[in-house]
């Protein structure tokens, strides 16, 4: 399976501002997914990011607060906008091939 | 009523003995099935999918999958300590996109 690294593993935010996640794979991949993982919760799909398109967005996800970048078939990010502590979660990236692959995800702690 | 329902535990097992984990979904027309291993503080892992009614055996894990039920199952023979994680259940919906379920707990005392 492809091998996927995500940037920062874990920062500590204060509230009002934005963190953009990176995530890598290191061969090309046509779908890559982005979730959050809140606090002893399971995992909750953001969107689904579109290469050379906009971002589709889950219901309850809006692009001004989780804008997506997919430049190309490798690279992802994801920024989380004017956050709160309500933000503070886990955020994973995956790719598909044939199955789903998660990345080791970021641990985000909004203060 | 949640599109895919497990009981949270935590499931307790002797090492050695089958642990048993169940899964169901609410939407009859959900082709594929997977299941994911996710120990503390790190992301899930895959470590089984299945696509048809039966059986799929892969080492000590084995899927069970009966559609008519809309019901999936994993079972761990021999379990060890190290199985104790969290194993989630998840279902492929349109455009690929997976729902999980809540996570059961497992641990496996020596």
């Amino acid at each position: 399976s492809a091998v996927i690294s995500q940037k920062p593993s874990r920062d500590i935010c204060q509230r009002g501002t934005s963190l953009t996640i990176q995530c890598q794979v290191d061969s090309q991949v046509t779908m890559m997914f982005w979730y959050r993982q809140q606090p002893g919760q399971s995992l909750t799909l953001i969107a689904t990011a579109n290469q050379g398109s906009e971002a589709t967005y889950e219901s309850g996800f809006v692009i001004d607060k989780f804008p997506i970048s997919r430049p190309n078939l490798t690279f992802s990010t994801l920024t989380v906008s004017n956050m709160s502590p309500e933000d503070s979660s886990i955020y994973l990236c995956s790719v598909e091939e044939n199955e789903q692959f998660f990345g080791p995800g970021t641990r985000l702690t909004v203060l | 009523q949640k599109e895919v329902e497990q009981n949270s535990g935590p499931l307790s097992v002797p090492e050695g003995a089958i642990a048993s984990l169940n899964c169901t979904y609410s939407d009859r027309g959900s082709q594929s099935f997977f299941w994911y291993r996710q120990y503390s503080g790190k992301s899930p892992e895959l470590i089984m999918f299945i696509y048809s009614n039966g059986d799929k055996e892969d080492g000590r894990f084995t899927a069970q999958l009966n559609k008519a039920s809309q019901y999936v199952s994993l079972l761990i023979r021999d379990s060890q300590p190290s199985d104790s994680a969290t194993y989630l259940c998840a279902v492929r919906q349109y455009g690929n996109k997976l729902v999980f379920g809540a996570g059961t707990i497992l641990r496996v005392k020596s």
